[in-house]
């Protein structure tokens, strides 16, 4: 089982703000370890979204933002649009294992 | 930019190893970076393998170090992966990425991603 758990799904209509959460622990985002974000889109590999908790790499829309606090982490996507239906997956370290690790995934739905 | 493409069969047998290489055109492995196996299946998500730099420094997963060996061929500009006494649950999607050391040489991102390859464990 991850030991980063995010919801299954979430889902807005067209123009939404949505948020993504992801619950960790203290040997994982509480310990001080980056929080990575990673877009799915149907049929493809991850593709990085989001870097070092709260930076969006060259390339990926403003309408992206991320936040970490805690033992926790979420991903907001304001504006919402259609090619925003995707899989997303939050990534950290995790010391007590020794491992990368990332989350179980959130299906974003756009209504 | 960096590209990767991952190759290798799409079927292996159960007990048998499991090879895989990862081209990658558009960055010299020996400038730098890790390079990472990361697979993905319908029931546990998306797992990490094991990141390499061209040194040689290999850090694992736990869970797979014992049948796992990753290595790098820099005239190849090539990574691949070995991974022996497979069982039908290491039927996955397997990437290969560069991965870019955060705080802990081992901890951090996975800045690019090979279109993946499906490999099935079956006899």
């Amino acid at each position: 089982q991850s030991l980063l758990t995010q919801p299954p799904s979430v889902s807005g209509a067209p123009g939404q703000r949505v948020t993504i959460s992801c619950t960790g622990s203290s040997s994982n985002i509480g310990a001080g370890f980056e929080v990575h974000w990673y877009q799915q889109l149907p049929g493809t590999a991850p593709k990085l979204l989001i870097s070092g908790n709260t930076n969006r790499p060259s390339g990926v829309p403003d309408r992206f933002s991320a936040s970490k606090s805690g033992t926790s982490a979420s991903l907001a996507i304001s504006g919402l649009q259609a090619e925003d239906e995707a899989d997303y997956y939050c990534q950290s370290y995790d010391n007590e294992s020794g491992s990368n690790v990332f989350g179980t995934g959130t299906k974003v739905t756009v209504l | 930019q960096v590209q990767l493409q991952e190759s290798g069969p799409g079927l292996v047998k159960p007990s048998e190893t499991l090879s895989l290489t990862c081209d990658v055109s558009g960055y010299f492995i020996n400038r730098g970076y890790f390079w990472a196996w990361i697979r993905q299946t319908p029931g546990k998500g998306l797992e990490w393998i094991g990141s390499m730099y061209h040194s040689g420094s290999t850090y694992s997963n736990p869970s797979l170090r014992s049948r796992l060996t990753i290595s790098i061929d820099t005239s190849k500009n090539q990574i691949s992966l070995r991974l022996i006494s497979v069982t039908a649950a290491d039927t996955a999607v397997y990437y290969c990425a560069r991965h870019r050391a955060g705080r802990l040489a081992v901890a951090g991102t996975f800045d690019s991603w090979g279109q993946g390859t499906l490999v099935a464990v079956s006899s």
